[in-house]
C-alpha cells in the first residue's frame, strides 16, 4: 500500500519557469489537498479537492493551480515560479468521514 | 476562522525528562484535534488524535487530552528519548476536513 506519493522530491527552478508537482493516492480517498511548509508558519493550505472534478482555494492559493480529473491524482501547478514559492510542499488525502489526513513525504522546491 | 496556537520552540531536553508542548485552538464548531510529528527529512505522521471533548489520544508514550473548557490539547510524555527529536505540529480539523496547523515546535533530546 503506497499511500500518498509525491514527485519530485527535490526541484530547483528559475524564476518564471513552470512546473507541476505530482500527487497520487491509492486509498480511494475523496479529499485531497496541498500544503506548503515554511519556517515558523506551520503548514498552510494552498488548494483542496473534495472529489473528482471539484477544487477549491485554501489560505494561500495565489500562484498555484490544481485540477482533479481522477480520484487518485491531484497535481499542483506553478505557472510562473517566484522566489517566494521556495518551500516544502506536502500533498495529503483523507476519506469522507475518517478525518485523519495522510501526508506524502514532501517536495522540496527552490526557486532562484 | 479556526486557528491553532502552539508553544514556540525550540525545546531542548535531556533524555528521560518530562515533555509538555502546549497547544490551544480557536474554532467555531467542534473540531477534531491532532498531533503530527515530522522527523528530519520526512513527511508528517499522525502521532495521536482526539475527536471529542475529554477524549485522550495516546501513542508511543505520548498523550494529549481534548479540553473543551480551556480549548487546549497539550502534548505530554513522561520520559523522552533521543529518538523523539523531531518537529511536532498541533492541528485541528473541521467537519469539511479542512485542517489548520500550528507553527510547529522543534524538540531536541540530548543524551
Amino acid at each position: 500500500n503506497a499511500g500518498v506519493t509525491q514527485t519530485p522530491k527535490f526541484q530547483v527552478l528559475k524564476t518564471g519557469q513552470s512546473m507541476t508537482l505530482q500527487c497520487a493516492q491509492d486509498m480511494n480517498h475523496e479529499y485531497m489537498s496541498w500544503y506548503r511548509q515554511d519556517p515558523g508558519m506551520g503548514l498552510r493550505l494552498i488548494h483542496y479537492s473534495v472529489g473528482a472534478g471539484i477544487t477549491d482555494q485554501g489560505e494561500v492559493p495565489n500562484g498555484y493551480n490544481v485540477s482533479r480529473s481522477t480520484t487518485e491524482d491531484f497535481p499542483l501547478r506553478l505557472l510562473s515560479a517566484a522566489p517566494s514559492q521556495t518551500s516544502v510542499y506536502f500533498c495529503a488525502s483523507a476519506d469522507r468521514g475518517g478525518n485523519t489526513i495522510y501526508f506524502g513525504e514532501g517536495s522540496w522546491l527552490t526557486v532562484v | 476562522g479556526d486557528s491553532v496556537t502552539q508553544m514556540e520552540g525550540p525545546v531542548t531536553l535531556s533524555e528521560e525528562a518530562f515533555l509538555t508542548i502546549n497547544c490551544t485552538y480557536t474554532a467555531t464548531g467542534y473540531p477534531s484535534l491532532f498531533w503530527y510529528v515530522q522527523y528530519p527529512g520526512e513527511g508528517l505522521q499522525l502521532l495521536l488524535k482526539a475527536t471529542k471533548a475529554d477524549d485522550k489520544g495516546s501513542n508511543k508514550g505520548f498523550e494529549a487530552t481534548y479540553r473543551k473548557e480551556t480549548t487546549s490539547f497539550h502534548l505530554e510524555k513522561g520520559s523522552v528519548q533521543v529518538s523523539d527529536s523531531a518537529v511536532y505540529f498541533c492541528a485541528l480539523s473541521d467537519v469539511n476536513n479542512d485542517m489548520r496547523f500550528g507553527a510547529g515546535t522543534r524538540l531536541t533530546v540530548k543524551p
